[in-house]
């Protein structure tokens, strides 16, 4: 089955600073990239997505880039603000709309 | 429009009783899917429904069972609760459409099995 490994465990950053988490995956199949926010307690939201007919997409302050010839993938954080700080996930998904998420990184940022 | 909830909030249990936990959804989504997340931990998936009447296993399906009698619900069982059952489940649901798409999830059920 699918493995997706997601580093940093934890990142911390000034407020202002940029944030990179990076996730690889294993299942060449996997054609669906979506990155969830959770804040403490909270449920996991969708905060952006990609294809695999993508390489980049930009939302605001958000973008993520996907190297399907490598199979990883990333999210980058740019002007970081307070509320940035929670926990995110990457995940994998193919046919079937089955996802498999990385372990999760915990961001704080430092105001 | 509620969109994904769950029943109950928190819940304790001893070990070697049972419980089910309610998932309902309220988007007409035809997929469904029940995760737990422990400590520290990505999410995990455990069963998952891909229409009314069907349901497969999932990453980490032993121990659990699940039924979805109705399209807008999605149970999970558990026969005989075990310490390591202790965890917060997370319900979702999503679209069939042409490929993946987004899952919604639902608040989650803090279970703690003693």
């Amino acid at each position: 089955g699918e493995n997706v490994e997601q580093h940093p465990s934890t990142l911390s950053v000034q407020e202002g600073d940029s944030a990179v988490i990076k996730c690889t995956y294993s299942d060449s199949a996997s054609n669906y990239f979506p990155w969830y926010k959770q804040e403490l307690g909270k449920r996991p939201q969708l905060i952006i997505d990609i294809r695999s007919n993508v390489g980049e997409k930009k939302d605001q302050r958000i973008a993520v880039t996907l190297n399907k010839t490598a199979k990883h993938f990333s999210l980058h954080i740019t002007e970081t603000q307070p509320e940035d700080s929670a926990v995110y996930f990457c995940a994998a998904g193919a046919a079937g709309n089955k996802l498999t998420f990385g372990g999760g990184t915990r961001v704080l940022v430092k105001p | 429009n509620a969109g994904v909830t769950q029943t109950p909030k928190f819940r304790v249990l001893k070990t070697g009783q049972s419980m089910t936990l309610l998932c309902a959804q309220d988007m007409n989504h035809e997929y469904m899917y029940w995760y737990r997340q422990d400590p520290g931990m990505g999410l995990r998936l455990i069963h998952y429904s891909v229409g009314e009447g069907t349901t497969a296993k999932g990453e980490v399906p032993d121990g659990y069972n699940v039924s979805r009698l109705k399209k807008q619900n999605f149970l999970l069982g558990l026969e005989s609760a075990a310490p390591s059952q202790t965890s917060v489940y997370f319900c979702a649901s999503s679209f069939l459409l042409a490929g993946p798409y987004e899952q919604y999830f639902g608040p989650g059920t803090r279970l703690t099995v003693t």
